[in-house]
C-alpha cells in the first residue's frame, strides 16, 4: 500500500469544468508538493506547502495543505486542455532539516480535459 | 543547463542480465533519488541518498544496489534482471533541506525479456 493514496486514479472532464484532486495519508509530513508530468518526461514541481492549512493559489490551480499536515488538496477552476497531464502529490517525511528530504509520491491522478 | 542526466534513455535486458543506471547532477544537490514508475503506481522510492556517502532504502529496494559515487553521480544496478523490474527508472535531485524542489530526469525505459 503507497503511503499517498490520491483520489480519483483518472479523471476525464470537459473545458471549463471545475475539479478537485485528493491527497491522503495516515501520516504527518513536513511538507507536501504537487508535481505535474507530461507523458516521456519526469515530473516538474507545481507548489510547495509547508504549514498546516497552508492555501497557495497558481493562476487556475489552488492547493490547500490539511491543518494536520496529512492531506491537501488540488483545485482547478475551468480546466483548459493544457491542464491535461497526470498530477502526483509528494510528502516528504524527513523530520529534521539535516537529515535530507525523503520524498514519497502518491500513485497520481491523470486528467483529461476535453475541448 | 544539464540539470539531472540519465543515461541510457532505453534498454532491453534478457532475464538474469546485469546492468547499470547512470545519474548525474550539475546542481551541487546534497540529495539523490531513484524511483520506478509502473501503470498506476505513480513513482516507488527505491533507494535514495540524503548526502555523499550515505545510502538509505526506500519502499522497494529488493533486487538493487545504489552507489553514490561523489556528489554528482548515484548509479543504479540491477545484479541479475527479473521481468518484474520491467518498469521506467527516474532518478531526481534536491538540494536537501525539507520542501526543496525535486529535479528529475528523462526516464530509463527498462524492458526484461
Amino acid at each position: 500500500t503507497q503511503l499517498l493514496e490520491q483520489s480519483p486514479q483518472f479523471l476525464s472532464i470537459q473545458e471549463g469544468e471545475n475539479l478537485t484532486v485528493y491527497c491522503n495519508s495516515s501520516s504527518v509530513f513536513s511538507s507536501l508538493q504537487w508535481y505535474r508530468q507530461e507523458p516521456g518526461e519526469g515530473p516538474v514541481l507545481l507548489v510547495t506547502v509547508v504549514t498546516g492549512g497552508e492555501v497557495k493559489k497558481l493562476k487556475r490551480l489552488t492547493f490547500q495543505f490539511g491543518d494536520a499536515r496529512k492531506d491537501s488538496s488540488l483545485h482547478i477552476t475551468a480546466a483548459q486542455p493544457g491542464d491535461t497531464g497526470l498530477y502526483l502529490c509528494a510528502g516528504d517525511t524527513s523530520l529534521q532539516e539535516t537529515s535530507g528530504s525523503r520524498l514519497t509520491f502518491g500513485e497520481g491522478t491523470q486528467l483529461t480535459v476535453n475541448p | 543547463n544539464a540539470g539531472v542526466t540519465q543515461t541510457p534513455k532505453f534498454q532491453v535486458l534478457k532475464t538474469g542480465q546485469s546492468m547499470t543506471l547512470q545519474c548525474a547532477q550539475d546542481m551541487n544537490h546534497n540529495s539523490m533519488y531513484w524511483y520506478r514508475q509502473d501503470p498506476g503506481m505513480g513513482l516507488r522510492l527505491i533507494y535514495y541518498s540524503a548526502s555523499e556517502g550515505t545510502t538509505d532504502k526506500g519502499e522497494v529496494p529488493n533486487g538493487y544496489n545504489v552507489s553514490r559515487l561523489n556528489k554528482r553521480e548515484f548509479s543504479l544496478r540491477l545484479e541479475s534482471a527479473a521481468p518484474s523490474q520491467t518498469s521506467v527508472y527516474f532518478c531526481a535531485s534536491t538540494e536537501g533541506t525539507i520542501g526543496t524542489e525535486a529535479f528529475f530526469g528523462q526516464g530509463t525505459r527498462l524492458t526484461v525479456v
